[in-house]
């Protein structure tokens, strides 16, 4: 099994920086997800970290620390658009996917 | 990209009834397909993982005479909700990965409510 944990909300100006955090705990480690999600749609995938370090992909970028169990997804120049919930999700050895709760971020004028 | 088909969008049924859902794998070949439930403002939850050709396996807790899995194909999966009571009111994804270690593609989920 696996524990999963995020923050459950965070508010952010337009143009900020948000940073969530995300711990896991897990038998079996086989890389880390982060997840964009509006509401009543389905998940998007954002970025894949196995190794420790930093990911970067543009405005996004996530960094994992096996040793310590954590993650985080850095989100710069934020737009309205980026209003969403983000859900951090651990793979583990038999390929499937188990999610956190999930951090809605809202962004503000 | 890769890109998994889900169907339908959105169902209303009556209590008791069956509902079929469908999720296939547009330009890939699925081996293994994923089935989530996700309640409001909470996270998905694994239900089941589909194989194509063989029989499902379900997560503790989920009855498998009651959400039948078939995957006759290795682009087609199929999630049958039987005798749907309104706590089977959901919204159910379907996800797939093209190649084991990359990010999974998610259907566009279907929201089922039973009245």
């Amino acid at each position: 099994g696996q524990n999963i944990d995020q923050p459950t909300e965070m508010t952010a100006t337009e143009g900020a920086i948000v940073q969530i955090n995300c711990t896991y705990q897990t038998s079996g480690f086989n890389g880390l997800f982060w997840y964009q999600q509006h509401a009543g749609e389905a998940p998007t995938f954002l970025s894949y970290n196995v190794l420790d370090g930093l990911e970067e992909k543009g405005r996004f970028s996530s960094f994992l620390s096996r040793s310590k169990g954590y993650s985080y997804l850095l989100l710069k120049e934020l737009q309205m658009k980026d209003s969403a919930s983000y859900l951090c999700a651990v793979r583990e050895d038999d390929y499937k996917l188990s999610f956190g709760a999930g951090t809605t971020v809202t962004v503000r004028a | 990209g890769a890109v998994v088909s889900q169907h339908p969008s959105w169902v209303i049924c009556k209590s008791g009834t069956s509902v079929k859902i469908e999720c296939r794998s547009l330009d890939f070949q699925a081996t293994t397909m994923f089935w989530y439930r996700q309640f409001p403002k909470q996270s998905l939850m694994l239900m089941a993982t589909s194989n194509e050709g063989s029989k499902a396996t379900y997560e503790q807790g989920v009855e498998k005479d009651k959400f039948l899995i078939n995957h006759a194909s290795l682009t087609l999966s199929t999630l049958t909700v039987t005798s749907a009571h309104p706590e089977d009111s959901s919204f159910y994804i379907c996800s797939a990965s093209p190649r084991d270690n990359y990010g999974y593609t998610f259907g566009s989920g279907t929201r089922l409510t039973v009245v």
